[in-house]
């Protein structure tokens, strides 16, 4: 079964700073992974999808990268904003599976 | 972009009531749908994956009697909460599948928020 981790739990830095957000997951074998915004008490906002084909995907100030043999995908937000704060997840959907299995996320609080 | 509704977006019910979330793809069609759960401050967990004119596949764990899901048309697959207790309070969320994309991205809804009290 799929599991997806996600580290840190949450982060907070100044505003200006580049920051990284990871993930992990166990089974190599996917389809595609997807990064998504998601705040508080809202819904999921796509930001980057990642076929499994592919190395990153990049979308103005953000950059993901995925490593598919060693299970890994990273979210890289340059020049943050306080604007950025809120909860990144990342979700994998697997060959196996019709579904997408998500993180926990990461709460990023960006201070000004 | 593809765009999927819920409604309600908000909804609150006594226990014991039954409440009946609907999940539409505006632009597409979806012959695929899938509903989470998220309880606060925790991920989305994949509850179901709807399919239109079949059965629902629940995961494990999840009561098919206490959560009725019906894919009755290409564009619409509800979800109703039956004899509904606090602990069902939640953050309901559904996505879709656009039928002819080979990418397989889903696309989510704004959610619903279950209050039971």
């Amino acid at each position: 079964k799929q599991e997806v981790t996600q580290i840190p739990a949450a982060l907070s830095v100044p505003e200006g700073e580049n920051l990284v957000l990871n993930c992990s997951f166990t089974d190599s074998a996917i389809y595609n992974l997807q990064w998504f915004r998601q705040d508080p008490g809202k819904g999921l906002t796509s930001l980057l999808l990642i076929q499994s084909s592919q190395r990153e995907q990049t979308s103005g100030r953000l950059n993901a990268s995925l490593d598919k043999s060693s299970g890994r995908s990273t979210l890289y937000i340059a020049a943050s904003q306080p604007g950025d704060s809120a909860t990144y997840l990342c979700a994998v959907s697997t060959y196996n599976n019709n579904d997408m299995r998500f993180g926990a996320g990461t709460r990023l609080t960006v201070k000004p | 972009g593809a765009v999927v509704s819920q409604h309600p977006s908000w909804v609150i019910c006594k226990s014991g009531t039954s409440v009946k979330i609907e999940c539409r793809s505006l632009d597409f069609q979806a012959t695929t749908m899938f509903w989470y759960r998220q309880f606060p401050k925790q991920s989305l967990m994949l509850m179901a994956t709807s399919n239109e004119g079949s059965k629902a596949t629940y995961e494990q764990g999840v009561e098919k009697d206490k959560f009725l899901i019906n894919h009755a048309s290409l564009t619409l697959s509800t979800l109703t909460v039956t004899s509904a207790h606090p602990e069902d309070s939640s953050f309901y969320i559904c996505s879709a599948r656009d039928s002819r994309e080979k990418v397989r991205e889903q696309y989510f809804g704004p959610g619903t928020r279950l209050t039971v009290t």
